[in-house]
């Protein structure tokens, strides 16, 4: 099953612009993650951001997570043609030990 | 990529044939895992394991099964059972469960 839904399901802006994708989850969680996926290639661990944090940045990448409204976001800033891919957030439910995936989101960053 | 394995890229079966996918790890991670993916969709989760010689079924394992005899390897058997085997798989471990995961490359499977 999967919990994590993201929006929207597909994204296109210029390289420069910043990209803001959302993801809403069910039930309660340990942590919430984000990947990054390639065209045919393996996921890419981006951040963790655990149920008792508000706000986490790694270099361009700020993610956010509200846990009232099951939701987080990923921002990407400044965004680069190699930034092109696909975003998928993953969440690690309260009760569980597994990570369940939503559908993703397809980026595409124009130069 | 760094740190799993999973050969070969590409793998091309005649359907009713079984067909065994190889991972491993040299990250000396407790937990492993295989996800199936289909075109346009996230991840299911076929079958994890935590420790050595024991596993657990995900949420679709029909059709598969697998082994965990040593901590570096979790080989996935597709079988001939499995009704729609044909997609991209992808291995992955955690140093512990709920942890951040490190994915492999991916094998694409391919059933005619």
């Amino acid at each position: 099953s999967q919990q994590g839904e993201e929006d929207p399901q597909a994204l296109s802006i210029q390289e420069g612009e910043n990209a803001t994708m959302n993801c809403s989850y069910k039930t309660s969680i340990n942590n919430l993650q984000w990947y990054r996926q390639n065209s045919g290639r393996g996921l890419v661990h981006l951040i963790l951001i655990r149920s008792n944090e508000r706000e986490k940045h790694s270099g361009r990448l700020r993610v956010t997570l509200d846990t009232s409204k099951k939701s987080s976001s990923l921002l990407i800033t400044a965004s680069r043609a190699a930034d092109t891919a696909s975003y998928f957030c993953a969440t690690v439910p309260g009760y569980g030990n597994k990570l369940v995936f939503g559908a993703g989101t397809i980026l595409r960053v124009k130069s | 990529d760094g740190g799993i394995t999973q050969s070969p890229k590409y793998l091309f079966r005649k359907e009713g044939q079984n067909v065994t996918l190889s991972c491993e790890q040299n990250l000396n991670h407790d937990a492993m895992y295989w996800y199936r993916q289909d075109p346009g969709q996230g991840l299911r989760l076929i079958y994890y394991s935590q420790i050595v010689n024991d596993f657990q079924k995900g949420d679709i394992a029909e059709g598969y099964s697998v082994s965990r005899e040593k901590k570096e390897s979790f080989p996935l058997t597709v079988t001939s059972a499995q009704k729609n085997p044909t997609a991209f798989y992808l291995c992955a471990s955690s140093i512990d469960r709920g942890h951040e995961q490190y994915f492999g490359p991916g094998t694409r499977l391919t059933v005619t």
